[in-house]
């Protein structure tokens, strides 16, 4: 098993420009998260999936929008990319919710927007 | 003032001691989590409890409830155990709050 996937590793944007963030899970998990990582603030959720065909907002969601495509893939889109957008974005899954369940995260996207 | 506070911030220190990371939160719970941050950036749960304590190999998660405690102990230290230490509770079915991390150093 591959675990929690995400594409790109790394991605430079300039203000002003959107990009689509990719995660894929292949452990069969119903929740699915998006979080961003800053030096000193540590990882806030953007969004969560609960199940498929469901999302909502979590603590930081402004300027961002996601698409839960299927109950594997969970993607993040900046439509336009702001320089307090650069963040080390990290996708995560659980079975079902967090508070029985542990999360399992993906190798991360360091992002930076100029 | 966070809703969770790890301390040390940071912790350094020999090969072989016995480390102890605090988390302590200011809201009711259902889990706490406590995750590793390796130096290459990569996440891992560490464990989730929601009471009493757990143990897995050198690693050990306590918690109290009442006094909204949690400590992570680490037994002979050895320098691959250096990384970001992360605690996280639940807040709802979906949400957890993170704490800001300790990061351990173990010199050899």
């Amino acid at each position: 098993n591959a675990g929690v996937t995400q594409t790109p590793k790394f991605q430079v944007l300039k203000t002003g420009q959107s990009m689509t963030l990719q995660c894929a899970q292949d452990m069969n998990h119903n929740s699915m998260y998006w979080y961003r990582q800053d030096p000193g603030m540590g990882l806030r959720l953007i969004y969560y999936s609960a199940s498929e065909g469901t999302t909502d907002k979590g603590e930081v969601p402004n300027g961002y929008n996601v698409s839960r495509l299927n109950k594997r893939e969970f993607s993040l889109r900046l439509e336009s990319a702001a320089p307090s957008q650069t963040s080390v974005y990290f996708c995560a899954s659980s079975l079902s919710g967090i508070a029985n369940n542990e999360q399992f995260f993906g190798p991360g996207t360091r992002l930076t927007v100029l | 003032k966070n809703e969770v506070e790890q301390s040390p911030q940071n912790l350094t220190a020999q090969e072989g001691e016995f480390i102890t990371i605090n988390c302590s939160y200011s809201v009711g719970i259902s889990a706490l989590h406590w995750l590793q941050q390796h130096p290459g950036g990569g996440i891992v749960s560490l464990f989730m409890l929601s009471s009493g304590k757990k143990k897995h190999g050198r690693l050990i998660a306590t918690i109290n409830i009442q006094e909204k405690h949690s400590s992570l102990h680490i037994t002979a230290s050895h320098p691959r155990d250096s990384a970001v230490y992360i605690c996280a509770v639940t807040k709802g079915a979906q949400k957890l709050v993170f704490g800001q991390g300790t990061r351990l150093t173990i010199n050899p």
